[in-house]
């Protein structure tokens, strides 16, 4: 397996554009996980899916968020519009079985993203 | 409240010299524990975790952590380092967010070992 794929790698993008970011699961795995990283807060958990429906959604910062998993092997996350203070690393993450936070997590390479 | 605490946030080692890590954690029950590394420009990755059993938990790249319950503390620790160690190292426990009440994984702040040559 190619591991977890997220793309693009990096964004530029100017305040007040839609933003989205993709992400490609492992194939099998049942949890998805989005991630936020930045000098200021760390690595901070937005939002997880299993099998395909979101179950905690509480680090989703605000409503410019939105994130949706329409089938196994495919996620999004969207920002709109976008904001300057919405730069930061985005990760996606995937794990297999045994409940949330149990088993290991495969990370993606992260977006880089830049609102100017 | 936090559940996991690293609390150094940079940590210099010689090649050559044991190294520690430091994680404490805050959780009710059982604890699930985690430590992973993070190198430039890349996601994290797995290193060792803890869930019952012995204490002393061997992991990836020689990485080993050892379980203290009565301190609540989950160090990482390695005999021997190598400058290709140097990364941002994050530890992370299992436990319920307040809002929904669901499990999740929660990081430390990380820890930035750097290995001189």
């Amino acid at each position: 397996d190619a591991g977890v794929i997220q793309s693009p790698r990096h964004e530029v993008t100017e305040m007040g554009q839609e933003v989205t970011l993709r992400c490609k699961p492992i194939s099998g795995h049942d949890y998805l996980f989005w991630y936020r990283q930045t000098m200021m807060r760390g690595l901070e958990l937005l939002i997880y899916f299993n099998n395909n429906v979101p179950i905690d959604d509480s680090g989703m910062p605000e409503d410019r968020f939105s994130a949706k998993m329409p089938n196994a092997s495919f996620s999004t996350l969207k920002i709109q519009p976008s904001e300057p203070r919405d730069s930061a690393v985005y990760f996606c993450a995937s794990s297999s079985g045994g409940g949330a936070g149990k088993n290991i997590q495969y990370f993606g390479a992260g977006t880089r993203l830049s609102v100017l | 409240a936090q559940s996991v605490a690293q609390p150094e946030d940079q940590v210099n080692v010689a090649e050559g010299n044991p190294l520690t890590v430091k994680c404490t954690y805050s959780v009710s029950g059982n604890p699930y524990l985690f430590w992973y590394v993070q190198y430039p420009n890349r996601g994290l990755q797995f290193l060792l975790k803890y869930i019952t059993g012995d204490n002393l938990v061997k992991g990836s790249y020689g990485f080993e952590a050892e379980f203290n319950k009565s301190q609540t503390s989950f160090h990482l620790k390695k005999p021997s380092a190598l400058v290709s160690d140097s990364a941002l190292y994050f530890c992370a426990v299992r436990a319920r967010t307040v809002e929904t009440g669901a499990n999740n994984l929660f990081f430390g702040t990380g820890t930035r070992l750097t290995v001189i040559p």
